[in-house]
């Protein structure tokens, strides 16, 4: 049981935006760090963004992160058929001491 | 630039140990600068963070997996490994190792993933 909730699904047409949430809890995304992840069928995840918003080189400014209290937030613009794919968050938890991720969002593009 | 790959046996029978270890190149594990992690990830399901390790040996595990894991390193053979005890079907999964940096909280490399089947 994840200690991070997102929402199962997102779907958007080619060129729209799609935001998916992330919602924790004081000990860890309120405490800590927010990355998110791209993992594209059949692959290893692939990091987004770390540090709440910002982008490893050569990630489109398309993807965009926020973090506000104890939830955050992935933002695509843009939409195109190959973001599709499952997205992560991932935080530390520092009443368990452990690392965390999201329960997983699959977006698809219409 | 540093890359991951885990390796170690694809069948593993229930209640026995499953062993991975994880090769890193391009850099040293003895980085001050990152955590070595071990994530899995059942077929069709999320993934779940089974624990780290520093470069000192100083490991934190998942709470719901603590009893049954080792995490170690061997700074010799640039490679730290995964032990996880007593496996059940549960236990089968898609295994990645990853660099995670240190107080960011992030993982930045992983490897491409093993596939572990418990089955007799």
């Amino acid at each position: 049981q994840s200690v991070l909730t997102q929402p199962p699904s997102v779907s958007a047409a080619p060129g729209q935006k799609v935001t998916i949430s992330c919602s924790g809890s004081s000990s860890n995304i309120g405490n800590n760090y927010v990355s998110w992840y791209q993992q594209l069928p059949g692959t290893a995840p692939k990091l987004l963004i770390y540090e709440n918003n910002k982008r490893p080189s050569g990630i489109p400014d398309r993807f965009s992160g926020s973090k506000s209290g104890t939830s955050a937030t992935l933002g695509i613009t843009g939409l195109q058929t190959g973001d599709e794919a499952d997205y992560y968050c991932g935080t530390w938890d520092s009443s368990l001491s452990a690392g965390a991720f999201g329960t997983g969002t699959k977006v698809t593009v219409l | 630039q540093v890359q991951l790959q885990e390796s170690g046996p694809g069948l593993v029978k229930p209640s026995q140990t499953l062993s991975l270890t994880c090769t890193v190149s391009g850099g040293s594990i003895s980085s001050g600068s990152y955590y070595w992690s071990w994530i899995r990830q059942p077929a069709g399901k999320g993934l779940e963070w089974i624990g780290r390790i520093y470069t000192s040996g100083s490991t934190n595990y998942n709470p719901s997996l603590k009893s049954r894991v080792t995490i170690s390193v061997d700074t010799s053979k640039n490679q730290f490994s995964l032990k996880l005890s007593s496996v059940t079907a549960a236990d089968t999964a898609v295994y990645y190792c990853a660099r995670e940096r240190v107080t960011r909280a992030y993982m930045d490399v992983w490897g491409k993933g093993t596939t572990v089947t418990v089955s007799s």
